[in-house]
């Protein structure tokens, strides 16, 4: 089975502070995604990474960036976190030349 | 880029009915059409998806159909179960990058099986 863990559940933050979420896969996917999911609005892709070091923009990188330095781990980082970053963040594997995509279980992220 | 609208953004059944949600898409080079399942306190997984070269698929109680000429595909999911409650979402694909093929996501709709 594939496991995708996240950092953390819940995370409360302030205004300003620099956060970052972890995302950790156990099957070798080449592929990793970032998404946040707001009411209404479905998921929207801020980053992935296609291979170590590798990164491409998602339709929402704006106040958002990612490190993938090892396979297994993809990070997100918000530089200065403001209160419309308040979201839940999910992030996704694929492997190469699949399709489907294996999620983790969210981090809610509020920012106050 | 792909635009995906999904509809409704919520739906009540009553136990044993059958319930459809439709979406529809923009860019007609998209081939791939998944729907994901998110319970509570869970990330969305996967259920069925259906390709361009394919009309419809089924799996038990779920089926997709997908219309390439009106650009809208359909979940339906008969004999509903109260386990059936969830959000369910449509996505829509055509563009990869590096080996990864990118989703465009629907809005998503909650779903609820009335015992």
């Amino acid at each position: 089975d594939v496991k995708v863990t996240q950092s953390s559940r819940y995370l409360v933050k302030r205004t300003g502070e620099k956060v970052f979420l972890e995302c950790v896969q156990d099957m070798d996917h080449e592929n990793m995604f970032w998404y946040r999911q707001d009411p209404g609005l479905g998921l929207r892709l801020i980053y992935f990474s296609y291979d170590v070091k590798m990164k491409e923009k998602g339709d929402i990188p704006e106040g958002y960036s990612v490190s993938r330095e090892k396979k297994e781990r993809f990070s997100l980082i918000l530089e200065s976190a403001s209160t419309n970053q308040t979201s839940m963040y999910l992030c996704a594997t694929l492997d190469r030349g699949l399709y489907e995509q294996y999620f983790g279980p969210g981090t809610r992220l509020t920012v106050t | 880029g792909e635009n995906v609208e999904q509809h409704p953004s919520t739906l009540s059944v009553q136990e044993g009915d059958s319930a459809v949600i439709k979406c529809t898409y923009s860019d007609s080079a998209s081939n791939y059409f998944p729907w994901y399942k998110q319970e509570l306190g869970k990330g969305p997984q996967l259920i069925i998806d259906i390709r361009s070269n394919v009309g419809e698929k089924k799996d038990q109680r779920i089926a997709v159909t997908l219309n390439k000429t009106a650009k809208h595909f359909s979940l339906h999911i008969t004999e509903t179960q109260p386990e059936d409650s969830a959000v369910y979402f449509c996505a829509a694909s055509g563009t990869t990058s590096g080996s990864a093929r990118q989703l465009t996501f629907g809005s998503g709709t909650q779903l609820t099986v009335l015992p």
